[in-house]
């Protein structure tokens, strides 16, 4: 079983529509860590979040925000009216207790394209 | 953020010889590097954790003999593909544990080396 999900492949959006990137994780350890990069064409991965396992809130930077839910085992990404820059390939990743905290599990990746 | 860089950002290389590849932090120290492979339009696989001044552990499935890894100092990692076949064509991500040791670091990546074999 995959330890983290990110279910959408593909998404194709409008500039200034507004959308959102799923993630459901799995994993047995109560403290982890998740996170989200951004992969733009030139491959480099940059960093957008990280986010404990003991921290529920919310944030927003920007256009950017994430809703962490425990109970649902999901770190959900929404880009807030779009821009084509916005266009990469996003991953979700995880990071647990058990496996040395530093080693990091990639979700697939969603491919966000933003056209004008 | 802290930064890291790999070198070379390309290289194409002859079926049989070997290809080295730099990672380098360049404003922090770093204990521990890690070494990914991305196929095209796939995700991330970790390969192998590299440790200064120890063996690096290489995950399931990578062959250790293949792929040499060296952390000679604190700021430097290098991935040695051997004797390079087209299958090891790839793109070639290390990363650095922002703060080395802690948990739950965020990691800063290399910008890649896209290595293709003839």
């Amino acid at each position: 079983a995959q330890k983290v999900t990110q279910a959408q492949t593909e998404i194709s959006v409008v500039e200034k529509e507004d959308v959102t990137l799923d993630c459901v994780y799995e994993t047995r350890d109560t403290t982890y860590y998740l996170f989200w990069y951004k992969q733009p064409p030139s491959g480099e991965l940059v960093f957008l979040i990280r986010r404990n396992s003991f921290d529920e809130q919310n944030e927003i930077s920007g256009r950017y925000s994430w809703n962490f839910q425990k109970s649902t085992s999901s770190f959900n990404f929404t880009i807030t009216a779009s821009q084509v820059v916005d266009s990469a390939v996003y991953f979700c990743a995880l990071s647990e207790a058990g496996s040395g905290y530093s080693t990091l599990t990639f979700g697939k990746g969603t491919m966000l394209l933003v056209s004008p | 953020g802290a930064v890291v860089s790999q070198h070379p950002s390309w290289v194409i290389c002859k079926s049989g010889t070997s290809v080295k590849i730099e990672c380098r932090s360049l404003d922090f120290q770093a204990t521990t590097m890690f070494w990914y492979r991305q196929f095209p339009k796939q995700s991330l696989m970790l390969m192998a954790t590299s440790n200064e001044g120890s063996k690096a552990t290489y995950e399931q499935g990578v062959e250790k003999d293949k792929f040499l890894i060296n952390h000679a100092s604190l700021t430097l990692s290098t991935l040695t593909v051997t004797s390079a076949h087209p299958e090891d064509s790839s793109f070639y991500i290390c990363s650095a544990p922002g703060t080395s040791g802690r948990g739950g670091d965020t990691q800063y990546f290399g910008p890649g080396t896209r290595l293709t074999v003839l």
